[in-house]
């Protein structure tokens, strides 16, 4: 089993829909957990972070974790065309070491 | 300009061939790395170095080799490139110290995109 699990897609959904993105993980020291964001062409890009059980929110993004499912989870409300990007998992253990999920490529359609 | 900056952005080379990519830095930051995406497979990372005496390997730094030439200049080659290593490869950075939410940020490069024929 792998470390980090992410949901391999694509996905594609209309404008102003609610997307979840989701990854399991195997590995309980993770403490860290985080989403990145990559657009074409670009190098991803930190979109949230959180180290603890619970939900965050920024804006239209809310981040969720469950640790005791070894579970995490993006959830994006009112999604828009700019929100397709290819969004990926991270997740960091006490040592530093940073795991990537594989990533999952949403395209919001207008 | 970009803090992380990656030549060259595209390279087509052939088999056995030596390649060299080049990362500079302006964020200041100790901690830099090498990692390479591929379809279906994610990110993974070659080599790490967390200061300019200090270089380590990744999960997959077989046939790659890497030089720190200062704090902000990070290299990475390819002494016989081969057609497996066609791949999209990012440099990134990031500090050297958690500091609440900067923990496990990292600043990434714009890519270079290299193709071994």
């Amino acid at each position: 089993q792998k470390e980090v699990e992410q949901d391999p897609g694509p996905l594609s959904v209309p404008e102003g829909a609610i997307v979840s993105l989701n990854c399991t993980y195997s590995n309980s020291a993770f403490q860290y957990f985080m989403w990145y964001r990559q657009y074409s062409r670009k190098g991803p890009e930190l979109l949230m972070y959180t180290y603890s059980s619970g939900n965050k929110e920024d804006g239209r993004f809310t981040a969720q974790v469950d640790k005791s499912s070894k579970y995490i989870s993006l959830f994006i409300r009112d999604s828009q065309p700019s929100d397709s990007a290819t969004y990926l998992c991270a997740m960091m253990s006490p040592n530093s070491k940073l795991t990537f999920g594989k990533g999952i490529t949403l395209s919001v359609r207008p | 300009d970009a803090d992380v900056t990656q030549t060259p952005r595209n390279r087509i080379t052939k088999t056995g061939k030596r390649i060299m990519l080049e990362c500079s830095q302006t964020k200041g930051h100790d901690r830099m790395y090498w990692y390479r995406q591929d379809p279906g497979l994610g990110l993974r990372l070659i080599y790490y170095s967390f200061d300019v005496k200090d270089i380590n390997k990744g999960e997959i730094s077989d046939g790659y080799s890497v030089s720190r030439q200062a704090q902000a200049k990070f290299s990475l080659s390819l002494e016989s490139a081969i057609p497996n290593q066609t791949a999209l490869y990012f440099c990134a950075t990031s500090e050297g110290r958690v500091v609440g939410g900067g923990a496990g940020e990292l600043f990434f490069g714009e890519g270079s995109r290299l193709t071994v024929l």
